[in-house]
């Protein structure tokens, strides 16, 4: 399974946007980079997934590198309950599989 | 999405003795998984249960450890066997589900809230 690299922490004030950064060098052409967030005490629940293109949603956006070695998760701004840890994750084609690596655990202050 | 539950919430047991967990979905699912997750750590995938067929693990996880049952679509169970302090984690379940998004439908998974053990 290629491996994700994020940052072990970040801190963010509320209400300001947060940038996630995500390093995957060695993605295939057929791995999706999906998103999925830890609120504490809780189980992990989706954020966003993209291949190429740029992807948003009601939660997030996600820049896809144009050679695909990164990614960064953008949540516009943040709120106290964004408070999670953000995990990065390749998932290829033909694998239900999520492998979770160390993630990055942001703090929001208010 | 999908609705887990799962069984018990936390327990506290003694070292040699096993736990079964139980892990419940709302509707009728193929693929389920079970995750542990160590104090201050990330999760790490166990083994994949599909109905009518053996679990397939992951490197590092046995059955003899970590059996699991799989008798339907919206049901499991994950027994941890013989078990030591070093057993004490969170585990997860999840499943797989397909999601309607704006354009296209996509896979996602969603997570039970996990068990709390901790062994004596």
């Amino acid at each position: 399974d290629a491996k994700t690299t994020q940052p072990n922490s970040m801190e963010s004030n509320e209400e300001e946007p947060v940038h996630l950064p995500c390093n995957h060098s060695t993605i295939s052409g057929t791995d999706y980079i999906h998103w999925y967030r830890q609120l504490p005490s809780q189980g992990p629940e989706y954020v966003i997934h993209g291949l190429t293109s740029n992807v948003n949603n009601r939660m997030a956006s996600l820049a896809i590198a144009e050679d695909r070695k990164s990614s960064t998760l953008i949540l516009h701004r943040a709120t106290l309950r964004d408070a999670a840890v953000y995990y990065c994750i390749l998932r290829g084609g033909a694998t239900n599989k999520l492998i979770f690596g160390t993630g990055t655990l942001l703090a929001v202050q208010p | 999405s999908a609705v887990i539950s799962q069984k018990p919430s936390r327990d506290i047991c003694q070292r040699g003795t096993s736990l079964t967990i139980q892990c419940q979905v709302d509707s009728q699912v193929t693929m389920m998984f079970w995750y542990r997750q160590q104090p201050g750590q990330s999760l790490t995938l166990i083994a994949t249960a599909n109905q009518g067929s053996e679990a397939t693990y992951e490197s590092g996880f046995v059955i003899d450890k970590f059996p699991i049952s799989r008798p339907n679509l919206t049901f499991s169970t994950l027994t941890v066997s013989n078990m030591s302090p070093e057993d004490s984690s969170i585990y997860l379940c999840s499943v797989e589900g397909v999601v309607a998004g704006d354009r296209s439908s996509y896979n996602e998974q969603f997570f039970g809230p996990g068990t709390r053990l901790t062994v004596l």
